[in-house]
């Protein structure tokens, strides 16, 4: 079956630090790839997607890029800022089986000042 | 404006009591969702309904039962709640799917269930 699998956390860096929060995936068909983002006492938040291999899905600065061929959506920024402590999860959604989103455990991000 | 709200926000009770939570939407989508996370943050999807039409019946309980009286509305009732049930729940919903919005959820600010 579908599954995402991503790093545990926490994660805790320094502000401006780079940021890499690795997801790799398995799916029987060509599924759609989605960062969400929980920031505390919220609920999910879509971050980014990508629909097909080799989109580049980006906002506020996070990037990640669909790889069909490593099946992962690692997600990526340049500078991160305390503001970005969140818990992330990554998920994907397949139209060729039955359409839910599977998501990742979480990974928690403490940034530091 | 808020697009996808639910009541309570928190709701402690005790053991074998039967409890309520209501989601609402006014984004105009026809698919909603109910989902619990647990303390370690897992998500894990319980139902979804399609136009007040059941989709996705996941392995819960059978104490758990949701309704949906409109496409707009999506509650979960929780029958002799247990202490397991401890968690956040969270609604969700989502619009006809499009190349530039396949299953895009949009997600409440969740009800924290607590069982004594």
């Amino acid at each position: 079956g579908n599954s995402v699998t991503q790093m545990e956390g926490p994660v805790t860096l320094s502000e401006e630090a780079f940021l890499t929060i690795n997801c790799t995936y398995t799916a029987t068909g060509y599924p759609s790839l989605f960062w969400y983002v929980q920031y505390p006492g919220e609920g999910l938040q879509l971050l980014l997607k990508a629909t097909k291999a080799d989109d580049k899905g980006s906002n506020k600065g996070f990037e990640a890029t669909y790889r069909k061929e490593t099946t992962s959506f690692h997600l990526e920024k340049g500078s991160v800022q305390v503001s970005d402590s969140a818990v992330y999860f990554c998920a994907l959604s397949d139209q060729g089986t039955d359409d839910k989103i599977i998501f990742g455990k979480g990974t928690r991000l403490h940034i530091l000042p | 404006d808020t697009a996808v709200s639910q009541t309570p926000k928190y709701l402690v009770t005790q053991m074998g009591n039967d409890k309520s939570i209501k989601c609402e939407q006014n984004l105009g989508h026809d698919t909603m969702y109910w989902y619990k996370q647990d303390s370690k943050k897992f998500l894990k999807i319980m139902f979804s309904y399609n136009n007040k039409e059941l989709i996705i019946n996941e392995t819960v309980p059978n104490r758990f039962s949701p309704k949906s009286p409109d496409k707009a509305h999506l509650n979960l009732h929780i029958n002799s709640l247990e202490l397991g049930d401890s968690a956040v729940y969270f609604c969700a919903s989502s619009g006809t799917s499009t190349a530039e919005t396949y299953n895009e959820q949009f997600f409440g600010p969740g009800t924290r269930l607590t069982v004594l």
